[in-house]
């Protein structure tokens, strides 16, 4: 079946604009994640969906950020008044829940420029 | 929070030799730990995954082990081949609790 989509696959923005990242899971996952992915690092948590609310926005890093999710598919992360240090690659991963962790699918990333 | 190191963070390795990477936890509580392969301009993928009531876990070429006292875990690929070579991330995670918190990866180079 299909896998975890994520739109656009890359995206350059002028530095103060706003920015819509778009992630389409694995369908009947109910855990949907963000995580950010800075050139040649790790990866950075940034917030978890189980259906449409979000339990941890711990990893958010600033009130720049925010994601949404819908009809516990489709999520969105937007960045406002993007800053050069937003630059990265924006992973979405999903996951089936029910009492045990189960494996993340992740999305094969948008890459953000910022200039 | 749980904090994940991993080392080394570049492994060049000749083909049919084996690579190891180590990672080591913070959170006692952890009793997950996934391991993920990322090839370039794709998003990490599972290769192989041990829980903590496990000390060892093997998969064809590729093995995990875990010291739940020393709190560190590592993964062990035999028999290298050039398309093993991936940036390869550990990961750590508490059942029942969805954050997974990752190491800072480890990028294989495997040498033909």
């Amino acid at each position: 079946g299909a896998g975890v989509s994520q739109s656009p696959s890359n995206k350059v923005t002028e530095k103060g604009k706003d920015v819509e990242l778009r992630c389409d899971p694995i369908s009947g996952h109910t855990a949907l994640y963000w995580y950010r992915q800075r050139l040649g690092q790790g990866l950075e948590f940034l917030i978890y969906f189980q259906g449409n609310s979000a339990p941890d926005k711990s990893g958010l890093p600033s009130d720049r950020f925010s994601a949404e999710r819908t009809g516990e598919s489709v999520s969105t992360l937007t960045i406002q008044r993007t800053q050069q240090e937003d630059s990265a690659v924006y992973l979405c991963a999903s996951s089936r829940t029910s009492g045990t962790l189960y494996e993340q699918y992740f999305g094969p990333g948008t890459r953000l420029t910022v200039t | 929070g749980e904090n994940v190191e991993q080392h080394p963070s570049t492994l060049s390795v000749q083909e049919g030799d084996s690579a190891v990477i180590k990672c080591t936890y913070s959170d006692s509580a952890s009793n997950y730990f996934p391991w993920y392969k990322q090839e370039l301009g794709k998003g990490p993928q599972l290769i192989i995954d041990i829980r903590s009531n496990v000390g060892e876990k093997k998969d064809q070429r590729i093995a995990v082990t875990l010291n739940k006292t020393a709190k560190h875990f590592s993964l062990h690929i035999t028999e290298t081949q050039p398309e093993d070579s991936a940036v390869y991330f550990c990961a750590a995670s508490t059942q029942g609790y969805q954050k997974v918190t990752f190491g800072t990866g480890t990028k294989l180079q495997v040498i033909p």
